[in-house]
């Protein structure tokens, strides 16, 4: 079980917009860590959707956004498409287990 | 372009010691925020982070898993090998290797390309 809690599976029709969230701890998210998101497409690698919080890698569409507050983070993707059919993760770093933590991820499911 | 690419077996035994090879381009580990680092993935459940390697050489490990990992750069600049020592089944899984990279604090940095993966079944 990991120390970033995320909902197991949430759903939208397209065109929606849908909002994932993780949810942390003292010891990474409230100690000031940053988070990161990622999406992984079916029977492929993770990318990177949101680092810094708030951060979109150039060629990540505007559809998608990050924000936090103290103890929880949430990606934010609008105009839902079918192609963003995808489990997403949230990462940050811990401070009492000394590394780097994913969330449990999140499988969206475009109706 | 950045690339990265991991090779290794794709099957081992109980008690063996896996050993991955990373082979990355495009980067140099010798620049200052940049970092290898190596993911795992059992069939149909969440990433699990595993070792890291910065640029100085410093490691860090899950602690964990951390009697059983070793993360170290090749004599060749560019490959970074993960040893993992008593596998067992519950290890079977897709190991990723990534750079991870930021600014600040390396704590800070996120994983901002990644390898095609590699399937290890114990």
């Amino acid at each position: 079980q990991s120390v970033l809690t995320q909902p197991p599976s949430m759903s939208g029709a397209p065109g929606q917009r849908v909002t994932i969230s993780c949810t942390g701890s003292s010891s990474n998210l409230g100690a000031g860590f940053p988070v990161h998101w990622y999406q992984q497409l079916p029977g492929t690698a993770p990318k990177l959707l949101i680092h810094g919080d708030t951060i979109r890698p150039s060629g990540v569409p505007d559809r998608f956004s990050g924000s936090r507050s103290a103890t929880s983070a949430s990606l934010a993707i609008a105009g839902l498409q079918a192609e963003d059919e995808a489990h997403y993760y949230c990462q940050s770093y811990d401070s009492s287990l000394s590394g780097w933590v994913f969330g449990e991820g999140t499988i969206l499911t475009v109706l | 372009q950045v690339t990265l690419r991991e090779t290794g077996p794709a099957l081992v035994r109980p008690t063996q010691t896996l050993t991955l090879t990373c082979s990355f381009s495009g980067f140099s580990l010798k620049t200052t925020t940049m970092c290898v680092t190596w993911v795992r993935q059992p069939p149909g459940k969440a990433l699990e982070w595993l070792a890291l390697i910065d640029w100085d050489g410093d490691t860090y490990y899950n602690t964990s898993l951390k009697t059983r990992l070793t993360i170290s750069q090749d004599t060749s600049e560019n490959q970074v090998v993960l040893k993992m020592t008593n596998m067992d089944p519950a290890d079977t899984a897709t190991y990723y290797c990534a750079r991870i990279t930021g600014r600040g604090v390396i704590m800070f940095y996120s994983i901002d390309v990644w390898g095609p993966g590699i399937t290890v079944t114990v």
